[in-house]
């Protein structure tokens, strides 16, 4: 069956360390997104990226960092820069024209130790 | 630029009441509207979408949507709520126009439902 595949479930990070997130997809979707969810704040954009080897900024991308050179593959690195990692990341994904909506994965919570 | 209020951070409903969570966008042309539901340690789920045709939108788990231009709403109804409808619920938005169609969210409602 097709679908995201978030890795790991839970992660933790120490003061000071870098993480890599996973995100993986079999849709054939072109477009995918990672957020960042903390209690009462809604859906925070990351970042983005609308097609293989380009991505964008989004609201609160300080701290973070993305490639996208399979279209499959969106990873997320939570850099040290990040002061204040602690939250569940999701990502999503979708085909470029919009009113498909997006498909989600099953989140990583990261907690910082 | 698009913004999403959702009414009421949280909702507390009695088994068998109806569910009504409300969504308003504001936007200069109609725009594709989603809902989805968060269960705890889970990603998001469409619901339902409205992106052209008929206003009233039927959805997952017995929950519709309709689509009202003149109040720019798009609240979600359920006839009668279950225990297992407790999760929260996000309204989202899109523009039509453009190349980057990104969903614009709402901050979310929680949905208690009451034994």
């Amino acid at each position: 069956d097709g679908g995201i595949t978030q890795s790991p479930k839970y992660l933790f990070r120490k003061e000071g360390q870098n993480v890599t997130l996973s995100c993986e997809q079999n849709l054939n979707h072109d477009a995918m997104y990672w957020y960042r969810q903390d209690p009462g704040q809604g859906l925070r954009l990351i970042y983005y990226s609308q097609i293989v080897n380009d991505f964008q900024k989004g609201d609160i991308a300080e701290g973070y960092s993305v490639s996208r050179e399979k279209k499959e593959s969106f990873p997320l690195t939570v850099t040290s820069a990040q002061k204040n990692p602690t939250a569940f990341y999701l990502c999503a994904s979708t085909f470029r024209g919009q009113n498909y909506g997006y498909t989600f994965g099953s989140g990583t919570r990261l907690t910082v130790v | 630029a698009q913004s999403v209020t959702q009414l009421g951070s949280h909702v507390s409903v009695s088994e068998g009441a109806l569910v009504l969570l409300r969504c308003n966008y504001s936007s200069s042309v109609p725009p594709y509207l989603f809902w989805y539901v968060q269960y705890p340690n889970q990603g998001l789920q469409l619901l339902l979408k409205y992106t052209t045709g008929a206003t009233l939108v039927k959805g997952i788990n017995g929950f519709e949507a309709e689509f009202k231009k003149s109040e720019t709403s798009f609240h979600l109804t359920k006839p009668s709520a279950h225990m297992s409808d407790a999760a929260e619920y996000f309204c989202a938005v899109s523009d039509r126009a453009g190349n980057n169609r990104k969903l614009i969210w709402g901050l979310g409602t929680s949905l208690a439902v009451n034994p």
